[in-house]
């Protein structure tokens, strides 16, 4: 089983539309867990830090679910800026290093 | 601040030839990461320093690839001889003593043909 798991998408849907992301992760003992954002042929930015909590950012909302080591990422009132691809990221065992999903692609339409 | 800098942005070579790639951190960041990113397996990292020291590089490929940082300011990630499938986008990270989030730069683009 791969470490963090994405569906790769792509997500095609209009504007205003509401859109969320999964993704799984198999280290039951990882205690840090965010969304990275990234362009197309740009590098990784952070967007959010995910909490056990849930954590709201504007139109973005970040859950987790440690029993289920779930992380989701919704997104509301969908914009064309929107598109991009979103990484699903978990901080390792050790806490030195982050481990990348491969990517959901989000493609946000007029 | 000028952010993570990355040198080249692109770089084409031929099979065999040694490539040398560059990376200046955020002042005052204290760890540095080299990934690699190809659409086939995701972004991966390579290697990790801290305090200019390796602290994992169970992530480099094979013997072919080597990295150093010899100072706060400088690192390098040098694959000698390429390969075809080393082709990728090549990211350098950024990182400070008070968070997890990772800075990264622009990339180098390595196309080996």
């Amino acid at each position: 089983r791969k470490e963090v798991e994405q569906d790769p998408g792509p997500f095609n849907v209009p504007e205003g539309a509401t859109v969320a992301f999964n993704c799984t992760y198999s280290n039951s003992a990882s205690q840090s867990f965010f969304w990275y954002r990234q362009d197309c042929r740009k590098e990784p930015k952070l967007l959010m830090s995910v909490y056990s909590s849930g954590n709201e950012d504007g139109r973005f909302t970040a859950q987790l679910n440690r029993a289920s080591q779930y992380i989701s990422l919704l997104i509301r009132d969908s914009k064309l800026s929107d598109s991009a691809t979103y990484l699903c990221v978990v901080l390792n065992q050790a806490g030195t290093a982050l481990i990348f999903g491969k990517g959901t692609t989000l493609s946000v339409s007029s | 601040d000028a952010g993570v800098i990355q040198s080249p942005r692109h770089e084409v070579t031929e099979m065999g030839q040694e490539v040398t790639l560059r990376c200046k951190p955020i002042s005052g960041h204290n760890s540095l990461f080299w990934y690699r990113q190809t659409m086939m397996r995701g972004l991966e990292l390579l290697i990790y320093f801290n305090n200019n020291v390796p602290i994992d590089d169970s992530g480099m490929p094979e013997d072919r690839f080597s990295a150093k940082m010899p100072n706060a300011s400088f690192s390098t990630l040098k694959i000698q001889p390429s390969e075809p499938r080393d082709s990728a986008v090549y990211f350098c990270a950024t990182r400070g003593t008070q968070t997890y989030e990772q800075y990264f730069g622009p990339g180098t683009r390595l196309t080996v043909t």
